[in-house]
């Protein structure tokens, strides 16, 4: 499961209000993202990192923002959530071995925004 | 621009084989990906390919024509727990992209006995 959890796995929260979503991983991988699904859209990038404090914008940025201070946690933050965030989102981390890059995902949280 | 298209749903029978098709138009490309996803869980990696040609793995294959931008997914001997969603995602490089993953819709197959 190259060791990547998810927290909180499920959270109903109001309109306007600030929510942070973590991904863990245990295995030192210097690539981390965020997707988030949806139906009719498949998977989004919301944004990734690169390396501790090294970040960039995904396709669906807008409303979001993330936080990496060590290598092991990668943070997503809706600022104020709205209704259009009620979603899915998976984290992934890159794993890089036998001449190929792999993209290995978390196992997910569901976030309901009323 | 960048595009991945592959059939919403499709429906086989138990025992049989079953296609997917992914057609794919992005500005660079750097391989092709397959993964499983069963309600409710996350995608799982099935399988990845760079070059042309058929790479197989059990019951699975997947194939890759560049010159087209055609991948398609192989299952054969299909068994009830294949019911699954199919993402087909292509490695876009490009400047900047750091090499970032583009996931189609993915197919939705459902195994009948």
């Amino acid at each position: 499961d190259a060791g990547i959890t998810q927290s909180p796995r499920h959270k109903v929260t109001e309109t306007g209000t600030p929510v942070t979503l973590r991904c863990h991983q245990t295995e030192n991988h210097r690539y981390m993202y965020w997707y988030r699904q949806d139906p009719g859209h498949g998977l989004r990038l919301i944004h990734y990192s690169y390396g501790v404090k090294d970040t960039d914008k995904g396709e669906v940025s807008d409303g979001y923002s993330v936080s990496r201070s060590k290598t092991e946690d990668f943070l997503l933050t809706l600022e104020s959530a709205t209704s259009s965030q009620t979603s899915v989102y998976f984290c992934a981390i890159k794993e890089t071995g036998r001449g190929q890059e792999t993209q290995y995902f978390g196992p997910g949280t569901r976030l309901l925004v009323l | 621009g960048q595009n991945i298209d592959q059939p919403t749903e499709m429906t086989a029978t138990e025992g049989a084989i079953v296609q997917i098709n992914c057609t794919y138009q992005t500005s660079g490309f750097n391989g092709l990906f397959w993964y499983q996803q069963h309600a409710g869980e996350a995608p799982t990696f099935l399988s990845y390919n760079v070059l042309d040609g058929l790479e197989e793995k059990g019951r699975f294959s997947s194939f890759l024509s560049r010159s087209k931008g055609y991948s398609y997914l192989l299952l054969k001997e299909l068994q009830m727990k294949d019911s699954a969603s199919y993402l087909c995602a292509v490695r876009d490089y490009y400047g900047g992209s750091q090499g970032n993953l583009i996931f189609g819709k993915g197919t939705k197959l459902s195994v009948k006995p």
